[in-house]
């Protein structure tokens, strides 16, 4: 079964600071897109990067950016000069060649003044 | 006007009630999604349909039953309510040309008591 792990449930770190959450997944599929996506108190839903399998250029969002491993089944998200505004919950994710999106259980950042 | 739409965003019910949450969208997608969300478990997939004749079953899908009444419209039921259904639910749409994008809705919240 294909499967999503974020080992860090919480993490807290200062304002400005860069921080870097980690995500494993597990495939067999060669093809296939990763996401990572934020929930603010909000509880809206956020698309913050994605990364095509296919690639291997890192992907990059202004202060978001990712360290795509591919052998290691490595995606892990680094928020450079982080903003109150980046509190949240971070989920990874996976799209499978069902075109189903399988979700990590989430990471809880603080980010603190 | 939000692309995607979920009535009701609260609602609170008791055990045994037969309940319904419906999705709209204007984006023309012809997928659309049904997700559960958890604490400490991540968004869970509840039902899928890639068009109005094509519905599968997701990873959680015993007590919930789903409809897609038109390409913009998939409802999702819940026959007879129990407490361990209290959750928020999202409802996203996907473009099958544009896999890598899922947008979601609002998320409705729902309390069984």
């Amino acid at each position: 079964a294909q499967t999503v792990t974020q080992s860090q449930p919480e993490m807290s770190v200062q304002e400005a600071e860069t921080v870097t959450l980690s995500c494993t997944y597990d495939t067999s599929e060669n093809n296939y897109y990763l996401f990572w996506y934020k929930q603010p108190p909000s509880r809206q839903m956020i698309l913050v990067i994605r990364q095509e399998a296919y690639k291997q250029q890192n992907a990059t969002e202004n202060r978001f950016s990712v360290n795509f491993q591919k052998a290691a089944k490595s995606f892990s998200l680094k928020i450079s000069d982080s903003q109150l505004g980046d509190t949240a919950m971070y989920f990874c994710a996976f799209m499978n060649r069902d075109d189903k999106i399988i979700f990590g259980k989430g990471t809880r950042l603080h980010i603190l003044p | 006007d939000a692309d995607v739409t979920q009535t009701p965003r609260n609602r609170i019910t008791k055990t045994g009630k037969r309940i319904m949450l419906e999705c709209s969208q204007t984006k023309g997608h012809d997928r659309m999604y049904w997700y559960r969300q958890d604490p400490g478990l991540g968004l869970r997939l509840i039902y899928y349909s890639f068009d109005v004749k094509d519905i599968n079953k997701g990873e959680i899908s015993d007590g919930y039953s789903v409809s897609r009444q038109a390409q913009a419209k998939f409802s999702l039921s819940l026959e007879s309510a129990i407490p361990n259904q209290t959750a928020l639910y999202f409802c996203a749409t996907t473009a099958s040309g544009r896999l890598d994008e899922q947008f979601f809705g609002p998320g409705t919240r729902l309390t069984v008591l």
